[in-house]
């Protein structure tokens, strides 16, 4: 199993580009979800889902948005880099119910100028 | 999800245990604590996670008290790769995929 697997690794985008991070994994996860790390700081909720088709937002949804239409995807785009929206990128996929912990990505790391 | 406070650093000697609290005061009947730890900015790795009994497994012990307002993880004997940004968090059954991480406690083990 790969478990969940984030492309690219690295980006570097110019302001107003438009992007999608990939995030997928194989463990057949109803719940996925995107995070931010800025430098020095925790985890940021963007947006996250609950299974194919259903979406919520996050503490930090502005200027993303997501999809759900398989169980394995949940792409993040971006609609308009921003240089505020450098940071590090993280997909989790979490098992229904109380006693599943959440898997990560090695995360996508965004530079936007 | 009710809120977690951490410590932000602590420090601990190689070979003795760590202690790292952390205050739930507001925590709801049907939310669990979960520990996570971050090592070099890698993707966060689960530890341990309890309802209101005390737990162990391989990594750690969580020891959470009676009130349910705190607890505290234990790494019985702290190596140098046990350096990381540790996070506690509380998530309601319903809501696995809405877990809220603060910015944790940053854990450095001292030779």
């Amino acid at each position: 199993n790969a478990g969940v697997t984030q492309t690219p690794k690295f980006q570097v985008l110019k302001t107003g580009q438009s992007m999608t991070l990939q995030c997928a994994q194989d463990m057949n996860h109803e719940y996925m979800s995107w995070y931010r790390q800025d430098p020095g700081m925790g985890l940021r909720l963007i947006h996250y889902s609950v299974g194919a088709g259903i979406t919520d937002q996050g503490e930090v949804p502005n200027g993303y948005n997501v999809s759900r239409s398989t169980t394995e995807d949940f792409p993040l785009r971006l609609l308009s880099a921003a240089p505020s929206q450098t940071s590090v990128y993280f997909c989790a996929s979490t098992k229904q119910g109380f006693r599943s912990e959440a898997f990560f990505g090695q995360g996508t790391r965004l530079t936007v100028v | 999800d009710a809120k977690t406070t951490q410590p932000p650093s602590m420090d601990c000697a190689e070979g003795r245990a760590a202690n790292l609290p952390c205050n739930h005061s507001t925590i709801s009947g049907n939310e669990y604590v979960y520990w996570y730890r971050q090592i070099h900015s890698q993707g966060p790795q689960y530890i341990i996670h309890g309802l209101k009994n005390n737990e162990t497994n391989e990594m750690a012990s969580l020891i959470i008290t009676e009130d349910r307002k705190s607890s505290t993880l234990i790494l019985p004997h702290a190596t140098l790769r046990d350096t990381a940004v540790y996070y506690c968090i509380v998530r309601e059954s319903t809501n696995a995929g809405k877990s809220t991480f603060g910015d944790g406690t940053t854990l450095t083990v001292k030779p």
